[in-house]
């Protein structure tokens, strides 16, 4: 069955980086890209970005140009979102989530999530 | 970028029916995508392509569309429909876009 597992909770302090880890299983890992997508607390749901693990090559969200940065390891099935100069304000539950196949860019499995909590 | 509209709150007793609508400017061209999250779960989609169901989604749950507007329909409400309910679409480049999200609550 297909399988995203995330890495653990992670704290850090404004200014700070954080890199979550996302690895699959169940499937074949280059064939599908890797959505990310936040949620702040009480809030809605929020697009990243995208990586497809086959070439590495990614599309980010506006917003985070420049600060998000999605990489990928095919040797151990593991998708990375690195996020640079973190401020309050991106405390949330990140998911991966994988694209389904068929290249019109939806999130068919979900990550469990990781909490990043950004505080002094 | 372009925006998909959705109401805050939506609210049906058991058994009724609950319709949560998404509107957007896109939705006239691109497919649309439904996710249910219940507290403290990650997303799970219950409806892609304006109107089919994964395996394992009840049949209560079916989508439809309508120039700009999607609409997603559960017949005969469940307690455990109880969740946020998010609209979802995507440009030909791969940039995705989220509604704010609905609140289903059941009476």
């Amino acid at each position: 069955q297909v399988q995203l597992v995330q890495s653990g909770a992670e704290v850090k302090k404004p200014g700070a980086s954080v890199k979550v880890s996302c690895k699959a299983s169940g499937y074949t890992f280059t064939s599908q890209y890797i959505h990310w997508v936040r949620q702040a607390p009480g809030q809605g749901l929020e697009w990243m970005g995208i990586i497809n693990p086959s070439d590495g090559s990614t599309n980010y969200a506006q917003r985070f140009q420049g600060r998000v940065t999605m990489t990928r390891d095919t040797s151990t099935r593991t998708v990375y979102m690195e996020m640079s100069s973190l401020r309050s304000e991106d405390t949330a539950m990140y998911y991966c989530a994988r694209d389904d196949d068929s290249g019109y860019y939806f999130c068919d499995h979900w990550g469990q999530g990781t909490l990043v909590t950004v505080s002094s | 970028s372009y925006d998909l509209t959705q109401p805050p709150s939506v609210s049906v007793s058991p058994g009724q029916t609950a319709r949560i609508t998404c509107s957007g400017d896109a939705l006239a061209k691109q497919y649309a995508y439904w996710y249910q999250q219940r507290p403290g779960q990650a997303p799970l989609l219950v409806i892609y392509n304006y109107r089919e169901r994964p395996s394992g989604i009840p049949e209560r749950f079916s989508g439809s569309s309508s120039g700009t507007t999607v609409t997603l329909t559960i017949s005969g409400v469940q307690p455990e429909d109880e969740a946020d309910y998010y609209c979802q679409s995507a440009d030909s480049s791969g940039s995705v876009v989220f509604g704010g999200g609905t609140k289903l609550t059941v009476l």
